[in-house]
């Protein structure tokens, strides 16, 4: 089944540091992607999204991801983490959103 | 602004007592969707509608049904809540402009509605 997995359950980072978020995905042609991001008890937030052209896609809060079909990725970076991107954040593929089980981010003082 | 709204934030009911959990836009998008998502997990696709056309994914259980009686709005019902199906139910909406299923925009997701069964 085409899908999108995210190998990482949890991650701590501390402030100020930078932040990675690993998605791969499994799809045949180029999928859509999409990182979103949960606060507790809260919707999903789009953070950012690749269809097509430019592999480098920016996003909001500082978000950026690159999309590498050789490696079937779609990670999620950011340069500085402040205290408040403590959250659950979710890798999704394809137009019916197929979500990768999430990468809760703990942000250290 | 443009939105999706859900109500209500938090819905407590009693086993086996039906439940209804709305959903409103005013992004005018013709596609919506019902995602249930259970703690620390990802949200799960339960079904959606393209305008009035209902499409029920395969492992979603007859127990939960839903109407959309016009573009803006659309309702979960669960006709027998079990304990198993307290969660939280999250609507999206998005525009899809192509034919080919493909030409999806974005999702856009409502805050959710926590339901709780006792």
């Amino acid at each position: 089944a085409q899908s999108v997995t995210q190998p990482d359950i949890h991650i701590t980072v501390s402030e100020g540091a930078s932040l990675e978020l690993r998605c791969n995905y499994s799809y045949g042609a180029t999928p859509y992607l999409f990182w979103y991001v949960q606060s507790p008890g809260q919707g999903l937030q789009l953070l950012l999204k690749y269809f097509s052209g430019d592999t480098l896609v920016q996003g909001i809060k500082g978000f950026e991801a690159e999309f590498k079909r050789s490696q079937s990725s779609f990670n999620l970076r950011k340069p500085s983490v402040h205290w408040s991107d403590a959250a659950e954040y979710f890798c999704a593929g394809d137009y019916k959103l197929s979500f990768g089980a999430g990468t809760t981010v703990t942000v250290r003082a | 602004d443009a939105m999706v709204i859900q109500n209500p934030r938090y819905q407590v009911t009693q086993f086996g007592k039906p439940v209804t959990l709305s959903c409103s836009q005013t992004l005018n998008h013709n596609v919506m969707y019902w995602y249930q998502q259970k703690s620390s997990q990802a949200p799960k696709l339960l079904f959606h509608y393209y305008d009035k056309d209902f499409n029920n994914e395969a492992d979603t259980p007859d127990n939960f049904q839903s109407r959309r009686p016009n573009t803006s709005f659309c309702f979960l019902d669960i006709r027998s809540p079990g304990l198993g199906d307290a969660a939280m139910y999250l609507c999206a909406t998005s525009r899809e402009v192509g034919t080919s299923g493909r030409d999806q925009e974005t999702q856009y997701f409502g805050p959710g509605t926590r339901l709780l069964v006792l």
